[in-house]
């Protein structure tokens, strides 16, 4: 499968604890996107990559939030000191955006994360 | 502010009839507009897209129009079929800024 994939794909954690989840991209695609979608919502922007770097941040993401894609591949969302209202499904995607192609997006199966 | 939005938490059809969502935006222009798939527990599935200078994209059972002057945007699916039953999302891109809609949740009975 060649797919955007992510892993767990359900985290139960205690609030107060980190956790960090994984996205591998689809190979050749240089943009890689985080989401956050909460039940009867629409994905929620949250930070995405163009290759390396981290092009911008939602200004809804709080400093506890970090992204990282150190080679350009594979990405790790962080939250540091959970809290409760960070339950919900993070969602990763990949595409081959920038200049004048379009940026559709390939989402992977999401992790559910639930803070207890 | 900028706002995309959908406006119509659930659809209920019967099989065979067409299911039109829709799709509005308010305070920009994006340059293109999709429309994407959602099944529970799952990502999006890109579906189709069209661009601002489009009025109409097909794809086999699936029509979507882009009207920059209503801004508005409609999601039509002919045939309807209970395997169609999903949540449907609209989405924006304008420069690098990519919104969602909160979704049509569509459900065609048998």
């Amino acid at each position: 499968d060649t797919g955007v994939s992510q892993d767990p794909r359900h985290k139960i954690t205690k609030r107060g604890q980190n956790v960090t989840f994984r996205c591998d991209p689809i190979s050749e695609h240089n943009r890689l996107y985080w989401y956050r979608q909460t039940l009867g919502q629409g994905p929620e922007f949250l930070t995405y990559f163009q290759n390396e770097a981290q092009l911008e941040k939602s200004r809804l993401l709080s400093d506890r939030f970090s992204a990282e894609r150190p080679k350009g591949s594979f990405s790790t969302l962080e939250i540091q000191r959970t809290e409760q209202g960070d339950s919900a499904m993070y969602l990763c995607a990949s595409s081959l955006g920038g200049g004048r192609r379009t940026d559709t997006q390939y989402f992977g199966p999401g992790t559910r994360l639930t803070v207890l | 502010s900028q706002k995309i939005e959908q406006n119509s938490e659930a659809l209920n059809i019967q099989e065979g009839k067409t299911a039109t969502l829709t799709c509005n935006y308010t305070n920009y222009s994006p340059a293109y507009l999709q429309w994407y798939r959602q099944d529970p527990g799952r990502g999006p599935v890109f579906l189709l897209l069209i661009r601002e200078n489009e009025k109409e994209k097909r794809k086999e059972r699936l029509k979507v129009t882009f009207d920059t002057t209503l801004k508005q945007s409609l999601f039509h699916i002919t045939a309807s079929q209970p395997a169609d039953s999903a949540t449907y999302l609209c989405a924006s891109h304008n420069n690098n800024d990519m919104r969602f809609g909160a979704g049509t949740r569509l459900t065609v009975k048998p």
